[in-house]
């Protein structure tokens, strides 16, 4: 299986830019998705493809993707970004992987 | 806009059998895209169970496998999850959710998640 591994939290005050960061085995050579998920709501679709954004989601929200590590940047932080993130690849031999997720608190 | 609603038992016994429907609106589940269901524990992360598509062909987590059975009746527009053999274990909120693809497959659209607990 392949292991996606996520920092536990990040911190950011309102108005600066939020990095979330997905480890994995050569990350690169797949694409990354990230879900938001508010306190006691299902996951929304954020980022898809590295960096696509879904219709309605906010310019702010954007993504990378190099060597060992995705990143989902989150710009102009807002105190309704506070939620936990999660990245997601998927693969032919192992279907849907997520990674442990990143808790943004907005001080 | 696509809606996504899961419904069952809130509370199943040790050992039994955990069963879910998920109902689907503003799309059909006769499409091009497959139908998973995907659970999260307390206070911990998300895990994807398995998925469906339209004519019935499945795919599971192989760590949930022996225990995972997918269904689907496309005349009422839902998909279906059982999981045999439940422990405390199995206690997480479940959700249902559609596959997409453009590069790489995705989750656009989820279900608001029901909450099943496992104890007697």
């Amino acid at each position: 299986s392949y292991v996606l591994t996520q920092a536990p939290s990040v911190s950011v005050a309102p108005g600066q830019t939020a990095r979330i960061t997905c480890e994995g085995d050569d990350i690169e050579t797949k694409s990354v998705h990230w879900y938001q998920q508010k306190s006691g709501q299902a996951p929304v679709l954020v980022v898809y493809d590295d960096s696509d954004r879904p219709s309605g989601i906010p310019e702010r929200f954007s993504g990378s993707n190099s060597g060992n590590t995705a990143t989902l940047i989150i710009s102009r932080v807002e105190a309704g970004d506070e939620a936990d993130y999660y990245c997601q690849v998927w693969g032919s031999s192992y279907y849907f992987v997520f990674g442990s997720g990143t808790k943004v608190t907005v001080l | 806009q696509v809606q996504l609603q899961e419904s069952g038992p809130g509370l199943v016994r040790p050992s039994g059998t955990l069963s879910l429907a998920c109902t689907v609106s503003g799309a059909s589940v006769i499409s091009t895209n497959s139908w998973s269901w995907v659970r999260q524990t307390p206070g911990k992360g998300l895990e994807w169970i398995g998925e469906i598509n339209h004519s019935g062909t499945t795919n599971y987590n192989p760590s949930l496998k022996s225990r995972v059975t997918m269904s689907v009746d496309t005349s009422k527009n839902q998909f279906f999850l059982t999981l045999a053999s439940v422990t405390a274990a199995d206690t997480a909120v479940y959700y249902c959710a559609r596959d997409r693809r453009r590069t790489a497959y995705f989750f656009d659209f989820w279900g608001q998640g029901t909450l099943v607990t496992v104890s007697s």
